[in-house]
């Protein structure tokens, strides 16, 4: 009964490639989320999509482009690998209506740029 | 521009010690302030979370204290375990937003 699930759970790649991820949830969850998570654990917000709207876009490069085709899922794009691309994706979903909204978050995938 | 620092960046304590990490925001509409725990080849799950109109919440060995006019709250684990070995990140978000503010995490060790 996995809530958030994301595949690939490791993805090792050259630079200059194409990849995604896929993630879906089904929590029923109205919003959903990709962070990066760097070599310091820092996380970082990439994208969140709330009913199949793109809602907020934080300062990533446009290589990253986020996919919903429904409200259980969000695929992650990425164009044009490059080794700083390196880190844990993690997916990320939250119910909408109340001010507190918990996070449910993926397993991650470990993204190797080589 | 950080709006949640957290500190310490890592922590070792002795098993039956008591961890402390210490948040601090710059945000004053920030409204609900959670804790997250993440283990080693997972993902960031809820641990506890605080609103500002009290002052400490306890849930087990956890307890957030939470001091409004100082803009700072901490997470204390009492008691502490091998099992609590984690990384653990603080956040903070606005009411209505969706999207919490988090803590650069502290990494935890309690050794046995």
């Amino acid at each position: 009964d996995t809530a958030v699930s994301q595949t690939p759970k490791y993805l090792v790649t050259q630079m200059g490639n194409d990849k995604s991820i896929k993630c879906e949830q089904n929590l029923g969850h109205d919003t959903m989320y990709w962070y990066k998570q760097d070599s310091k654990k820092f996380l970082k917000i990439m994208f969140s999509y709330n009913n199949k709207e793109l809602i907020i876009n934080e300062t990533v490069p446009n290589r990253f482009s986020p996919k919903s085709p429904d409200k259980a899922h969000l695929n992650l794009h990425i164009n044009s690998l490059e080794l700083g691309d390196s880190a844990v994706y993690f997916c990320a979903s939250s119910p909408v209506g109340g001010v507190y909204n918990e996070q449910f978050f993926g397993p991650g995938t470990r993204l190797t740029v080589l | 521009q950080q709006q949640v620092k957290q500190s310490p960046q890592s922590l070792i304590v002795q098993k039956g010690g008591i961890s402390i990490i210490n948040c601090a925001y710059e945000n004053t509409a920030f409204d609900y302030f959670p804790w997250y725990q993440q283990f080693p080849g997972k993902g960031p799950a809820l641990l506890i979370a605080i609103r500002p109109d009290v002052s400490e919440k306890k849930e087990g060995r956890f307890t957030i204290s939470f001091n409004k006019s100082a803009k700072q709250f901490s997470l204390h684990i009492m008691d502490s375990q091998p099992g609590d070995s984690a990384t653990y990140f603080c956040a903070a978000s606005t009411g209505g937003s969706y999207i919490p503010t988090f803590g650069r995490g502290t990494s935890l060790i309690v050794h046995p």
